[in-house]
């Protein structure tokens, strides 16, 4: 069965530093994984996704994951922090087949100190 | 492109109220819609999955008779909370997918707070 799981639900980062936030997923087939950022009393947009193409995924507002098959991770990260990156970011693995339903991990609080 | 639009933001109303949200994908078909719940500092409970012209697929736990969906063109989907009661608050996100296949991503609207008094 697929799972994702997030390490940390709150990450704190000064502006300007490197960001981190954590993704490892279980899955029984090649995953597609998904990264989704959240802003206060908001949906979710989609930060990049993993469809088996290249392993190296570039996204929108400077973020950036890599696909680690031997590490079953999917990690996001983002050079240089900016202020407008505080929100909840999750992650997501779709569990396959023609539906393809996301399951999302429980997310992670990324706060950007001035 | 791929944009979701989610209505009502936010509604506040009484008990024993039935509230309907609509979801409507404005720039693309959506072939498959879903809703989700979201409680405060948590992540995403998907409560249901449909296609345009199918019944809805409930999740375990999620009563069909209260959550009502209906998906009935390819580009907007409805859900009523039925008698509403205040253990019925939450946020409810919609999201929409064109196209088959497991790798297309879901865009999501803004979400709906529902608050019953």
């Amino acid at each position: 069965a697929q799972s994702v799981t997030q390490l940390g639900s709150h990450v704190s980062v000064s502006e300007g530093a490197l960001v981190l936030l954590r993704c490892n997923y279980s899955s029984s087939v090649p995953p597609y994984l998904f990264w989704y950022v959240q802003y206060p009393n908001q949906g979710l947009q989609l930060l990049l996704k993993y469809t088996s193409a290249a392993t190296l995924v570039k996204g929108i507002n400077g973020f950036e994951a890599e696909f680690k098959k031997s590490e079953t991770s999917f990690h996001l990260t983002k050079p240089s922090a900016h202020m407008s990156d505080a929100a909840e970011y999750f992650c997501a693995v779709s569990l396959g087949g023609s539906q393809g339903n996301l399951i999302f991990g429980k997310g992670t609080k990324l706060s950007v100190k001035p | 492109g791929a944009v979701v639009s989610q209505h009502p933001s936010w509604v506040i109303c009484k008990s024993g109220t039935s509230v309907k949200i609509e979801c409507r994908s404005l720039d693309f078909q959506a072939t498959t819609m879903f809703w989700y719940r979201q409680f405060p500092k948590q992540s995403l409970m998907l409560m249901a999955t449909s296609n345009e012209g199918s019944k809805a697929t409930y999740e375990q736990g999620v009563e069909k008779d209260k959550f009502l969906i209906n998906h009935a063109s390819l580009t907007l989907s409805t859900l009523t909370v039925t008698s509403a009661h205040p253990e019925d608050s939450s946020f409810y996100i919609c999201s929409a997918r064109g196209g088959r296949g497991f790798n297309q991503p879901q865009h999501f609207g803004d979400g709906t707070r529902l608050s019953i008094l």
